[in-house]
């Protein structure tokens, strides 16, 4: 079956500018997470949706960081503001529920100039 | 706080020789464990997971990893290593509440 879904899978963007990062996880899969791999940082951990439950939005680094999650199917992890520190990889993931494994999607390259 | 430390930055096997990944990590409860493998411009695929039970789970391709709750540790092995394996290599510990911490990833390459 469709995997993680995530769109752009590269974004290059000017520093200042607002960018919109989309996830589609697998049918069914009420759980969803957003991870950002960078090469300082490693694999850290952003926000977590869990059915109609509030947001774990503990991992979000700055306000300038917000996600939704439409019908409890489809995320939109948005960036405003860009900064050179954003460039990474943004990773979603999803799963049945909680403690289930996660699935993970190829990942959005972002690339502030 | 939760950590999960991956010691070895890179590691070099032959081909067809045994691998030992090392995984050690800190938690308050029974943790649930996960081995992940990632490819090169690609996401993470998950090899094996242990929630509870036998010590000793089974993974996708091969692989195998042992909780030892004695040591915080969940080291990932391979009887023989296969050139298609080369790829960076993470452990990560979950809890009920959702969220994954990783370690740093160990990257792995196979000589011929």
């Amino acid at each position: 079956g469709a995997g993680v879904s995530q769109s752009p899978s590269n974004k290059v963007t000017e520093k200042g500018k607002d960018v919109e990062l989309r996830c589609d996880p697998i049918s069914g899969h009420t759980a969803l997470y957003w991870y950002r791999q960078s090469l300082g940082q490693g694999l850290e951990f952003l926000i977590y949706f869990q059915g109609n439950s509030a947001p774990d939005k503990s991992g979000l680094p700055s306000d300038r960081f917000s996600a939704e999650r439409t019908g409890g199917s489809v995320s939109t992890l948005t960036i405003q503001r860009t900064q050179q520190e954003d460039s990474a990889v943004y990773l979603c993931a999803s799963s049945v529920g909680q403690p289930q494994p996660q699935h993970f999607g190829d990942g959005t390259r972002l690339s502030i100039l | 706080a939760q950590s999960v430390t991956q010691p070895d930055i890179h590691i070099t096997v032959s081909e067809g020789a045994s691998l030992e990944l090392r995984c050690n990590y800190s938690y308050g409860a029974t943790p649930y464990l996960f081995w992940y493998v990632q490819s090169p411009g690609q996401g993470l695929q998950l090899l094996l997971k242990y929630f509870s039970g036998d010590t000793l789970v089974q993974g996708i391709k091969g692989f195998e990893a042992e909780f030892k709750r004695s040591q915080s540790s969940f080291n990932l092995r391979k009887p023989s290593v296969h050139w298609s394996d080369a790829a960076e290599y993470f452990c990560a510990v979950g809890n009920q509440g959702g969220k994954l911490i990783f370690g740093q990833g160990t990257e792995l390459s196979v000589k011929p």
